[in-house]
């Protein structure tokens, strides 16, 4: 069982917006602004495309957007695209656990 | 950019030891956060550990007494070792670089290699 607990699958079709939550506890979501989101495309390595909350690394789409509110993290992802279809993953520090945990991952489908 | 590559054996017996390295280009590994990741097949990331500054480590409580992580400066290559296999630790195994500052913000990855625990 993950740390972090997500959504196991969201969809929409293209053009859409959706928002995936990411769930923890006071000790690593509520206390910290260290959440990251990944994309991991079939057979590929994650990639990072949130970091501290709501920070895009450079070269990643401003469609992609990061939001905390208490010890829920959100990522929203506006005017969905065929190529978003993925699984992606929260993750943040952890103090008082494992100190960096993920959550279960998203199955994105473009509809 | 930094680039990273993992490498080590495919096939581990039952109660052996785990041992990968990840060769890191375009970059200097005496500084940053280096971690080791994992995920079996068909499931979530797990976090394995991390080297800083070459000599100082933090590990997942649940993996600290099996678990070794070490850097070679020379060859700018850091290395994992996992004693003790079990099938539950088939996995593709990345290294990562936390590449904006927290160690938890993993970016860039490896491509990731898969280990299989089996006899």
């Amino acid at each position: 069982q993950s740390a972090l607990t997500q959504p196991a699958s969201v969809s929409g079709p293209p053009g859409e917006l959706i928002t995936i939550s990411c769930t923890g506890i006071s000790s690593d979501i509520g206390d910290y602004n260290y959440v990251s989101w990944y994309q991991q495309h079939p057979g590929k390595a994650p990639k990072l495309i949130i970091y501290d909350v709501s920070n895009r690394p450079s070269g990643v789409s401003n469609r992609f957007s990061g939001s905390k509110s208490g010890n829920t993290a959100y990522l929203t992802i506006s005017g969905l695209q065929a190529e978003d279809e993925a699984d992606y993953y929260c993750s943040s520090y952890a103090i008082k656990t494992t100190l960096a945990v993920f959550g279960g991952g998203t199955k994105l489908t473009v509809l | 950019q930094v680039q990273l590559q993992e490498s080590g054996p495919g096939l581990v017996q039952p109660s052996e030891t785990l041992s990968l390295t990840c060769t890191v280009s375009g970059g200097s590994i005496s500084s940053y956060y280096w971690s080791w990741i994992r995920q079996p097949p068909g499931r979530g990331l797990e976090w394995i550990g991390y080297i800083y500054n070459s000599v100082s480590t933090n590990f997942n409580p649940s993996l600290k007494s099996r678990v070794t992580i070490s850097v070679d400066t020379s060859k700018n290559q850091f290395s994992l070792k996992l004693t003790s296999v079990t099938a539950a630790d088939t996995a593709v195994y990345y290294c990562a670089m936390a590449g904006h500052g927290q160690f938890t913000e993993f970016d860039p990855w490896g491509q990731g290699t898969l280990v299989t625990v089996s006899s």
